[in-house]
């Protein structure tokens, strides 16, 4: 089992709708949790992190960490065509030095 | 502004031959990656180094090496490209620091092997 698991899709969403990314993960860990977003032909740029269990929210964006079910997701509310990307999850332990781990990334399509 | 560079953007090489994709931050972050992304596998982590002189495997080393002689540049050599490194590569660095740092990820470097 991959110690982080997040469905590629690919997810095609009607604008306005309420988008749901998931990643589950094994090891228990991990303590920050991450949110990358990766337009096509470029590099990954973080979108949102959190600290432990909780939720985070930033503009349309909410991030959320179940710690007990190991379960993270991101939801989008009012999508957008510039939301279509690819969105990795990725997690780390709580020394800041160590490799991050990252879900294999869901590809994400808003239809206007 | 500070930045976090990679070249070539585009390689096209033959089977057998040695490739050096380059990769320069201006940060002067101590950690510095290597990932390959392929359909399907996600971003895969080849190398990786906490400083200077500093260096270690990641999931998928084979076929790869790197050496950190600077903080600012980690080079990352193919020694002998094969079809399957066919891939895009991308470097990514982060600040030393005790809890949790931003990466920052470089632009990509899409490399073919014929």
């Amino acid at each position: 089992q991959k110690e982080v698991e997040q469905d590629p899709g690919p997810l095609s969403v009607p604008e306005g709708a309420i988008v749901s990314l998931n990643c589950t993960y094994s090891n228990s860990a991990f303590q920050y949790f991450m949110w990358y977003r990766q337009y096509s032909r470029k590099g990954p740029e973080l979108l949102m992190y959190t600290y432990s269990s909780g939720n985070k929210e930033d503009g349309r964006f909410t991030a959320q960490v179940d710690k007990s079910s190991k379960y993270i997701s991101l939801f989008i509310r009012d999508s957008q065509p510039s939301d279509s990307a690819t969105y990795l999850c990725a997690m780390s332990r709580p020394s800041g030095n160590t490799p991050l781990v990252f879900g294999k990334g869901t590809r994400l399509s808003v239809i206007a | 502004d500070a930045e976090i560079t990679q070249s070539p953007r585009h390689k096209i090489t033959e089977t057998g031959r040695q490739v050096t994709l380059a990769c320069h931050q201006t940060w002067n972050h101590n950690n510095m990656f290597w990932y390959r992304q392929d359909l399907g596998h996600g971003l895969r982590l080849i190398h990786y180094s906490y400083g200077v002189h500093d260096t270690n495997k990641g999931e998928v080393s084979d076929g790869y090496s790197v050496s950190r002689s600077n903080t600012e540049d980690l080079p990352l050599t193919l020694e002998s490209a094969a079809s399957s490194q066919t891939s895009v590569y991308f470097c990514a660095s982060r600040k030393e620091t005790s809890g949790y740092n931003e990466q920052f990820f470089g632009p990509g470097t899409r490399l073919t092997v014929l």
